[in-house]
This record gives structure tokens, sequence and C-alpha cells, in this order.
């Protein structure tokens, strides 16, 4: 099975901030990984799939890159309304364990 | 527009089982994979199988092989997930997920709203 670790598991950034997220594959995923943000009590939301495409409707401070094993999912300038978690997920269905986005 | 919309929250004993529906609309239902994934209080995203609407054929992982049945009714456009033999860890929100049937498309695009299961004696 390939396993997915994502990072950090948490991190605490200003507005305005660069934020960068990480998932690593222990395998080649060519480019078949997607992100994924969650806020308190509501369904995950997709925001990027095949590593860099933006879903119809997510601003464009969010944006994601990588292939084979080593991916990034960056939030340009941070916003108070990105507080939440964000999950990569891989096409064989297993997610990464998810990074809590909180404002300083 | 699409939408997928669960049933309500449940609250079973140990050792009962439960179903979950999903009734989806604004689009053709035999065209995606409905999967199902679930969250247990505080925990992260853990994917639990998944049904071709069309063949009725599924994959379920294999944690839950033997205790989760998935069917779909395609009269009513509804998916339901059943898991029996229920514990106090299986208290968690679940949820259906979309995924085109496209072999490349391996992304959840639409989610249901999300039903939490709780186990309790």
């Amino acid at each position: 099975d390939i396993q997915m670790t994502q990072s950090p598991s948490s991190l605490s950034a200003s507005v305005g901030d660069r934020v960068t997220i990480t998932c690593q594959a222990s395998q080649d995923i060519s480019n078949y990984l997607n992100w994924y943000q969650q806020k308190p009590g509501k369904a995950p939301k997709l925001l990027i799939y095949d590593a860099s495409n933006l879903e119809t409707g997510v601003p464009s401070r969010f944006s994601g890159s990588g292939s084979g094993t080593d991916f990034t999912f960056t939030i340009s300038s941070l916003q108070p309304e990105d507080i939440a978690t964000y999950y990569c997920q891989q096409y064989d269905n297993l997610f990464g364990g998810g990074t809590k986005v909180e404002i300083k | 527009q699409v939408q997928l919309v669960q049933s309500g929250a449940e609250v079973k004993k140990p050792g009962a089982s439960v179903k979950v529906s999903c009734k989806a609309s604004g689009y053709t239902f035999t065209g995606y994979y409905m999967h199902w994934v679930r969250q247990a209080p505080g925990q992260g995203l853990e994917w639990m199988g998944r049904i071709n609407p069309n063949s009725g054929g599924t994959n379920y992982a294999q944690k839950f092989q033997g205790r989760v049945t998935m069917t779909r009714d395609t009269s009513i456009s509804t998916a339901y997930m059943e898991l029996s033999r229920l514990r106090s860890d299986d208290t968690a929100v679940y949820y259906c997920a979309r995924r085109d049937i496209v072999a490349t498309k391996y992304y959840f695009d639409y989610w249901g709203q999300g039903t939490l299961v709780t186990v309790s004696s």
C-alpha cells in the first residue's frame, strides 16, 4: 500500500503570510494527488486536483505543485476564512493525516 | 446543481448495524462512483470503500471487509452503506462522495453533508 506523509500536522501563521504544506508518497503516484479543505463541522471541499489544477471557483491564492513522490500545497496570502484542516489524497483513495491551519 | 443528501444521525448499541443513505441529484447517478469516507471525532479522513452505481460492483478497504456492505438503488439515485457489528470506535461522521468513473479522475468533487453515527451502550 502507498503511504502518505503530510507535514506539518499543524501550523500557526499571520494573516497575509505564505503557508506551505507538504505531502510525500511512499512511491511514485505521478500527478494523482489532490488537496481538500475541511472547516469544522463541514464536509471536505476539493481545492486542487491532479497536483496543480485549481478546482472551479477556488480562489487563486491556493495552489499546488509536485509530481512523483513530493507535493506542495501553498496559500500565497493567508486569509481569516482559510482557517481549516487541509488534507492531501492520492489516487488509491488514501488521505494524508491532515494539517490544521490557525491564525497567529 | 449536484447534491448528495445523506440520512440523519443515528445512535446504535454495540453489536448492532447501521445503514446510511446518500441521495444524489443534479447529475447522472450511474456516471460516478460513490465512495464512503468516515471521520472519527477529532481524527482524519478514512476511506471505507466504493460502489459503481452502474454495475453494483464494490471495492472495500481491507479494514472493513466482512463488516461493510455498499448497495445502490438506481431507480431513486440513492447509495447505501451498511456497517455491521458496530463497536464504540465506529463512532464517526460518515460521508458519501462521488468520483468520476473516467479512469484518470481520482478526486472527490462533491460530498454529502455527513451522517453522525454514535455507538454507545
